[in-house]
């Protein structure tokens, strides 16, 4: 079956300019996630919905950064006046989480997002 | 690609060999863990996972072992395999705080030596 689909796999952009990552879960998978992964780093936590709602956003570095996911499904990730520093592969991933019990985070090959 | 493993403590062993991973977890109230093993240019693939009501864990050629006196996670492989080359984070959660995010672990590249 599908895994977890990110597009773009590459996305090089200008400093200041603005991005729109994007993710496709699993089919029936109501959480979803996105992580962001430095180099030689261990991915760290930006966002996680439960449905359509943004359920924890405490990951999001500053404003620049903001996430959707309108029908449940589909989620992008917009980064606003990019800077060097957000250069990172960005991760999304899937679970079929029922609530009260953790269940396997399934990863996207993420999009790997270079700021010039 | 870049690699992923780049800077990241180092395990090398002979294939057909045996290996340990170890991961020492940061938070006492964690209560579920999980093993992911990580390709050069691909997202984390899921291995295993544990629950904190449990200290030993088996899948197909892996087994998890949960301390949680000292805060201690391994992975053994058992009977590596060229295959095996990656690298390997532990991640904890804490599902008492109300979220299911994971923290990861700094992570270790296995190599296979043939």
């Amino acid at each position: 079956g599908a895994g977890v689909s990110q597009t773009p796999s590459n996305k090089v952009t200008e400093k200041g300019k603005y991005v729109e990552l994007r993710c496709d879960p699993i089919s029936g998978h109501t959480a979803l996630y996105w992580y962001r992964q430095s180099l030689g780093q261990g991915p760290e936590f930006l966002i996680y919905f439960q449905g359509t709602g943004a359920a924890d956003d405490s990951g999001l570095p500053n404003d620049r950064f903001f996430a959707v996911r309108p029908e449940g499904s589909v989620s992008t990730l917009k980064i606003q006046r990019t800077e060097r520093g957000d250069s990172a592969v960005y991760l999304c991933a899937s679970s079929s989480l029922d609530r009260g019990t953790n269940s396997p985070l399934h990863f996207g090959n993420g999009t790997r997002l270079t700021v010039t | 690609g870049e690699s992923v493993g780049l800077h990241l403590p180092t395990l090398s062993v002979q294939e057909g060999d045996n290996s340990i991973i170890n991961c020492a977890y940061s938070n006492s109230a964690s209560d579920y863990f999980i093993w992911y093993k990580q390709e050069s240019g691909k997202g984390p693939q899921f291995i295993i996972d544990i629950r904190s009501n449990m200290d030993k864990r088996q899948g197909q050629r892996v087994t998890v072992l949960l301390n949680k006196t000292v805060k201690h996670l391994s992975l053994q492989i058992a009977a590596t395999q060229p295959g095996d080359s990656a690298v390997y984070f532990c991640a904890e959660n804490y599902s008492g705080a109300g979220s299911y995010q994971l923290t990861f672990g700094k992570g270790t590249k296995l190599s296979v030596i043939p």
